[in-house]
């Protein structure tokens, strides 16, 4: 159980262009999801907090307008990397978390999607 | 705000035997989670063990135990019997009990090699 997938795991795309990465909870519903970036041998960095139905709440520093978070069911949170550029290029990381009984304070993380912007 | 230090860059250990990485970290708070996560190359995170700051008992899953020393701040991952598969990236990470602010707070990582 608490399984989490992404989609795609890897991407190449052109400077100026949109990357849609999507995120899901494949066997459990997920009121919150969250999103992280990592770059190479470094930890994992929150960006934003995504939330069923409502707004993403973004960390400091990170650009709402560049990166749309989209979260319209309980399973599915979509991040989209906009106009990309090549410092956007990293290792982009969503996690769950289980909104049911159990482990609620538990996050359950996707397997990463690697973006290269050319 | 919440912090969460790995002082142990990289560690190694012999196949089979048993290793310890730190952790510590610093909050004003007294109720919160704390979890061991394991990196391995394909990068996907993976749960190791979790302890809920309430209990005082420490947390065991199978090979892996913490030592959770509430009043030093302290939260350290023992690994036995190491085996091949244990080779990763091991993250300390620090959560809220407080209902609304979820965010998991990451420390630096230590490298875990196994040694055959």
């Amino acid at each position: 159980g608490a399984v989490v997938s992404q989609h795609p795991s890897r991407v190449i795309c052109k400077s100026g262009t949109s990357v849609k990465i999507e995120c899901r909870s494949l066997d459990f519903q997920a009121t919150t999801m969250f999103w992280y970036r990592q770059f190479p041998k470094k930890s994992l960095m929150l960006m934003a907090t995504s939330n069923e139905g409502s707004k993403a709440t973004y960390e400091q520093g990170v650009e709402k307008d560049k990166f749309l978070i989209n979260h319209a069911s309980l399973t599915l949170s979509t991040l989209t990397v906009t106009s990309a550029h090549p410092e956007d290029s990293s290792f982009y990381i969503c996690s769950a978390r289980d909104s049911g009984v159990g482990y609620q304070e538990t996050q359950y993380f996707g397997p990463g999607t690697r973006l290269l912007v050319l | 705000a919440q912090t969460v230090t790995q002082s142990q860059p990289e560690m190694s250990v012999q196949e089979a035997e048993t290793v310890t990485l730190s952790c510590t970290y610093d909050t004003s708070e007294s109720d919160y989670y704390l979890f061991w996560y394991k990196q391995p190359p394909s990068r996907q995170m993976i749960l190791v063990i979790r302890q809920e700051a309430y209990k005082q008992q420490n947390a065991t899953e199978n090979r892996f135990s913490v030592n959770f020393q509430k009043a030093a701040k302290s939260f350290s991952l023992k690994i036995s019997d190491s085996q091949l598969g244990d080779a990763a990236m091991y993250f300390c990470a620090y959560r809220s009990a407080d209902f609304g602010n979820e965010k998991l707070t990451f420390g630096t990582g230590t490298r875990l090699t196994i040694i055959p």
